[in-house]
């Protein structure tokens, strides 16, 4: 199994204004994958961040908007750029054990103004 | 397209009962299916999984069971507890991607 946390758990930001979250995993991983979880709607994947090369975006999403760093195996950081109402939700952070079971982190939710 | 719709989308029920979780899929070629609890203020966490070729699977008092063939699962929750109280959402793995596709998932409320 995997232990993940994240920071901060939650925020509230003013619409303009970018934040970025941790995720620091307790073993060393290939993959880290960031979802975003609207309200009443399903995980949806935004990225998926390997160690020493540029993050794959899905359809919808965009570096500009959605900055992913990953310096190490252990951690990786997704920014919310010039946020607006619209980015509210909760963003999870998630890697893949054994049987492709998938872990995830606390979630940070965000509320923006 | 991918999809995996579950019903109901909540469900409240008294302590000490039994309830029962439904999902429909239509992911293609499928290699997995797994139901996750989510409690409030928490990742999701992973209940059971199961593949083609098995019909049931349990966890405690969790019943997972699939019909690969309708492409339907369902999670029975026997004699259910308050700290039940969660979303419960089913995933579903293609053979053809490494991203899974998720269900909206179903809130239940478990009531002392």
């Amino acid at each position: 199994s995997a232990v993940i946390s994240q920071k901060p758990s939650r925020d509230i930001c003013q619409r303009g204004t970018s934040l970025t979250i941790q995720c620091q995993v307790d073993s060393q991983v290939t993959m880290m994958f960031w979802y975003r979880q609207q309200p009443g709607q399903s995980l949806t994947l935004i990225a998926t961040a390997n160690q020493g090369s540029e993050a794959t975006y899905e359809s919808g999403f965009v570096i500009d908007k959605f900055p992913i760093s990953r310096p190490n195996l252990t951690f990786s950081t997704l920014t919310v750029s010039n946020m607006s109402p619209e980015d509210s939700s909760i963003y999870l952070c998630s890697v893949r054990g054994s049987q492709e079971t998938q872990y995830f982190g606390p979630g940070t939710r965000l509320l923006v103004l | 397209k991918n999809q995996v719709e579950q019903s109901p989308q909540s469900l409240i029920i008294l302590e000490g009962k039994n309830c029962t979780l439904q999902c429909n899929y239509t992911v293609s070629p499928f290699s997995n299916l797994r139901w996750y609890k989510q409690d409030t203020g928490r990742g999701p966490v992973s209940l059971t999984i199961m593949t083609f070729s098995e019909n049931t699977k349990s966890n405690g008092r969790y019943t997972a069971t699939l019909d690969a063939d309708t492409k339907q699962s369902s999670l029975h929750i026997t004699a259910s507890q308050l700290s039940d109280s969660a979303s419960y959402i089913c995933v579903v793995k293609s053979g053809g991607s490494y991203i899974p596709t998720f269900g909206r998932g179903t809130s239940l409320i478990v009531h002392p």
